[in-house]
C-alpha cells in the first residue's frame, strides 16, 4: 500500500490570499485524487490530477479557484486560491496504484481560512 | 453517490456487540465497493472492498454484503471494541476507476463501554 504525505497538516489563512498543498507518495501510482470534506461531512471529489497535462474536474471545480499539478508520478499539488471563509475544509489527497483500485489516503490538510 | 447530508447519522453499540452500518449506492454501473473508517484528524484508512460479481466478502472481524438488486452495502463489524469508534464511509466507482471514487454520508460508529 502506498504511504501519502501531506503538507501544511494545518493552516489558518486569511481572506483572499492562496495556499498551496503538498503530497507526495512513497511509489509511483498511477491516479491521483483531490478531495475536499467540509466539517462534518462525507468527501467530495475535486479533481483527478493528471500526470504531465490538465487536471480533469468534477462539477462545481475550477481550475482557476483549486490549480493542481503532477509533474510526475510521485507528486501534486492543489492551491486553494482567493480563499474565503467557505473553503475552510480538510483537503484530501488520495492515489491508488492502478485504475480501479482501492484508494489510500493522505491525512489531509486543514484549512480555516478568517 | 448519495447526496451530502449536513450531519451524519449515528450508531450506538456496546463493546463487544456486532454493528452493521448500512449504505445505499445510486448508480447500477458501479462495480468496486469500499468501506473506510476515519478516525478524527485523520485521513479514511481502507478497511475492506468488494466487486460486483460478489455479494458477500470477509476480513478480520469484518464482512461486507453486497446486494445489487436494491443497491445496498452493509458493513458487519463482529465483537465491536473502543478503537472502532469511528466514522464509517462506504464509497462505489461509478466510472470505472478512472474517475475516483464516490463517497456516501457516513456513520459515526460510537462503542459503549
Amino acid at each position: 500500500s502506498a504511504v501519502i504525505s501531506q503538507k501544511p497538516s494545518r493552516d489558518i489563512c486569511q481572506r483572499g490570499t492562496s495556499l498551496t498543498i503538498q503530497c507526495q507518495v512513497d511509489s509511483q501510482v498511477t491516479m491521483m485524487f483531490w478531495y475536499r470534506q467540509q466539517p462534518g461531512q462525507s468527501l467530495t471529489l475535486i479533481a483527478t490530477a493528471n500526470q504531465g497535462s490538465e487536471a480533469t474536474y468534477e462539477s462545481g471545480f475550477v481550475i482557476d479557484k483549486f490549480p493542481i499539478s503532477r509533474p510526475n508520478l510521485t507528486f501534486s499539488t492543489l492551491t486553494v486560491s482567493n480563499m474565503s471563509p467557505e473553503d475552510s475544509s480538510i483537503y484530501l489527497c488520495s492515489a491508488a496504484d492502478r485504475v480501479d483500485e482501492k484508494l489510500f489516503f493522505g491525512s489531509g490538510t486543514q484549512l480555516s481560512v478568517l | 453517490g448519495e447526496s451530502v447530508g449536513l450531519h451524519l447519522p449515528t450508531l450506538s453499540v456496546q463493546e463487544g456487540d456486532n454493528s452493521i452500518i448500512n449504505c445505499a449506492y445510486s448508480n447500477s454501473a458501479s462495480d468496486y465497493f469500499i468501506w473506510y473508517k476515519q478516525e478524527s484528524g485523520k485521513g479514511p484508512q481502507f478497511i475492506i472492498d468488494i466487486r460486483s460479481n460478489m455479494d458477500k466478502r470477509q476480513g478480520q472481524r469484518v464482512t461486507v454484503l453486497l446486494n445489487k438488486t436494491v443497491k445496498h452495502l452493509s458493513l458487519q463489524i463482529a465483537a465491536t471494541q473502543p478503537g472502532d469508534s469511528a466514522v464509517y464511509f462506504c464509497a462505489e466507482n461509478p466510472g470505472g476507476g478512472a474517475d475516483g471514487l464516490t463517497f456516501g454520508k457516513g456513520t459515526h460508529l460510537i462503542i459503549q463501554p
